[in-house]
Parts: structure tokens; C-alpha cells; sequence
């Protein structure tokens, strides 16, 4: 099984900064990676796959980027919608999910 | 557009049981792999099960192995999870979700159902 963890758990960045978030595997693999966004009592929402590939409605301000054990998802300019909970996803063995990262408002 | 509507939560009490359906709509349903999540309170999204397009293939996490038993009727486009021997630590809202991607088995996911929750409570 493929471990993934996240870092921070918890971000506080302020409304137009820039926000880096990580996620490590346990395992290396090339770019079987989604980052999904969810809001309280919503379904996750999918922003990135194949690591730096925007789903289709996603804005341009998400980037993903990484590959082997160490991924990014970086919001450059954040808006107030932006403010959740963030997931990794690996999908390369099986799927495991990290355990999230809570962006709030600083 | 593609639609997954969820039924079926609930309170139930411990070592009871609980079916979950989901329909599908929007999509051709017997094409794609249909997946279980669940998301416990206030934790991560956790893989519950997976079943093949027609059904022949499924695959379960350790922590439901032989008390969850997934399905799918594809005449009704719908996906199913009966939920035996509950335990509180079972406790959560499920999500039905669909791969993304045609022929694949893990896949990210593009797809969810609105989530149902499931308390296991005596």
C-alpha cells in the first residue's frame, strides 16, 4: 500500500497570497496524482490529475506539480472560494488518499 | 451531464445491517468502473470498494473484507453496497464515485455522488 501525507495540516495564508501545499508517497511512481478540494458538506471536488493536468472548470491559478515521492499543489493568487480542505490522491498502485490540508484565512 | 444520486443512510445500530444505492445517469453505466469512498468524520477519503464495468471483478479494503459486499445492476444503472456486521468505526459518509478513465481499474475521479451518511450507534 502506498502511503501519502500531507504537509501542513493546516495553512494560513491571507487572500491573494500564494499557497504551497506538499504530498509525499511512500512509494515512488512517475505522475498518477490527483489534488481534489472539498468544502464542508460537499463531495470532493477534482482540481489536478496526472499530477499537473487542470480538470476541466478548474482556474488556472491551481498548479500541480511533482513526480516519484514528492508532489506540490500551488494556488497562486488566492480567492475566497479557495478557503478547504485539499487531498492527494495516488492512483498509480490501488488508490490511497493523504489525509488533507486545511487552507485557511489568515 | 453525468449524475450520481445517492439513497440509503442512516442510523443503524452495531453488528446490524444497511443497504446503499447509487443511480447513475448521464453515461453509458456499463462501461465504467464504480467505486465506494468513505469519509469518516472529521478524517480523510477512504477507497471502500471497487466493482468492473460488468460486474465479474471486485476488490474490498481490509477493513470491510467480508462484511461489505458491493454490486451493480446495470439494467437499472445502479450501484449498490450492503453494509453486514456494522461497527461503529464503520461510521461515516460514503460516497459512490466513477473512474474517470474507460478500462481502468484505479483511476482518480472526476465523478461523485452527493454522499450519504451512516452512523452506527447503539
Amino acid at each position: 500500500e502506498i502511503v501519502m501525507t500531507q504537509s501542513p495540516a493546516t495553512l494560513s495564508v491571507s487572500p491573494g497570497e500564494r499557497a504551497t501545499l506538499s504530498c509525499r508517497a511512500s512509494q515512488t511512481f512517475s505522475s498518477n496524482l490527483a489534488w481534489y478540494q472539498q468544502k464542508p458538506g460537499q463531495a470532493p471536488r477534482l482540481l489536478i490529475y496526472g499530477a499537473s493536468t487542470r480538470a476541466t472548470g478548474v482556474p488556472a491559478r491551481f498548479s500541480g506539480s511533482g513526480s516519484g515521492t514528492e508532489f506540490t499543489l500551488t494556488i497562486s493568487s488566492l480567492q475566497s472560494e479557495d478557503f478547504a480542505v485539499y487531498y492527494c490522491q495516488q492512483y498509480n498502485n490501488w488508490c490511497s488518499f493523504g489525509q488533507g490540508t486545511k487552507l485557511e484565512i489568515k | 451531464q453525468v449524475q450520481l444520486v445517492q439513497s440509503g443512510g442512516g442510523v443503524v445500530q452495531p453488528g446490524r445491517s444497511l443497504r446503499l444505492s447509487c443511480a447513475a445517469s448521464g453515461f453509458t453505466f456499463n462501461i465504467y468502473t464504480m467505486y465506494w469512498v468513505r469519509q469518516a468524520p472529521g478524517q480523510g477519503l477512504e477507497w471502500v470498494a471497487l466493482i468492473s464495468d460488468d460486474g465479474s471483478n471486485k476488490y474490498y479494503s481490509d477493513s470491510v473484507k467480508g462484511r461489505f459486499t458491493i454490486s451493480r445492476d446495470n439494467s437499472k444503472n445502479t450501484l449498490y453496497l450492503q453494509m453486514n456486521s456494522l461497527r461503529a468505526e464503520d461510521t461515516a459518509v460514503y460516497y459512490c464515485a466513477r473512474v474517470s478513465l474507460l478500462g481502468a481499474t484505479t483511476t482518480y475521479f472526476q465523478h461523485w455522488g452527493q454522499g450519504t451518511l451512516v452512523t452506527v450507534s447503539s
